[in-house]
């Protein structure tokens, strides 16, 4: 079945670091790829999302970009703050259907 | 819009009781999710609703658990009688069908309910 896998954390990283989180997916077809965030005692909250292989998506200074021949959609940040502190969930909604399918999350740490 | 609304937002318990969980989705969604998160299995879907009415309930874990939406505005979980293993953070989300012409299916979740049973 449908499915996604990404990177364990926790991440620590300071301030102003470089933000790598993996991200792969296993589904037919084509579907649609997310990257939801919670903040501690919060619901999650959609960050980004694209549709269709080489689309790119970005939101808040992230970006990731649907990478149909490696089935990834690896989220990126080039300069991390304090307030980025969260856990980052990938997901994936296959195509023509209505569940959402998500990652493990990785909890991000980032020190001042 | 005040988005998903859902209460309690915790709950302690006694194994046995009945707890009812309670969900308002954003007005005019038409898609309604009851997910449970714990440390152990992530985030795993319940079941959904469309116009009300249930699509899929194969990732409720038992009979113990039942989820109904009466009306477009209002959607209840219940689990009777509950126990230990059943603590765990609820969170429902709803999604609106016409989002789809963009190709995405993009959820707004509520706070959630952190249930715990003694």
């Amino acid at each position: 079945g449908d499915s996604v896998t990404q990177m364990e954390g926790p991440v620590t990283l300071s301030e102003e670091a470089f933000l790598t989180i993996n991200c792969t997916y296993t589904a037919t077809g084509y579907p649609s790829l997310f990257w939801y965030v919670q903040y501690p005692g919060e619901g999650l909250q959609l960050l980004l999302k694209a549709t269709k292989a080489d689309d790119k998506g970005s939101n808040k200074g992230f970006e990731a970009t649907y990478r149909k021949e490696t089935t990834s959609f690896h989220l990126e940040k080039g300069s991390v703050q304090v307030s980025d502190s969260a856990v980052y969930f990938c997901a994936l909604s296959p195509a023509g259907g209505f569940k959402t399918i998500f990652g493990a999350g990785t909890r991000l740490f980032v020190k001042a | 819009d005040a988005g998903v609304i859902q209460s309690p937002r915790h709950e302690v318990t006694e194994m046995g009781q009945e707890v009812t969980l309670r969900c308002k989705p954003i007005s005019g969604h038409d898609y309604l999710f009851w997910y449970r998160q714990t440390m152990m299995r992530g985030l795993e879907l319940l079941i959904y609703f469309n116009n009300n009415v249930p699509i899929d309930d194969s990732g409720m874990p038992e009979d113990r658990f039942s989820a109904k939406m009466p009306n477009a505005s209002f959607s209840t979980l219940k689990i009777q009688p509950s126990e230990p293993r059943d603590s765990a953070v609820y969170f429902c989300a709803s999604s609106l069908w016409g989002d789809r012409g963009l190709g995405a299916n993009v959820l707004t979740f509520g706070a959630g309910s952190r249930l715990t049973v003694l």
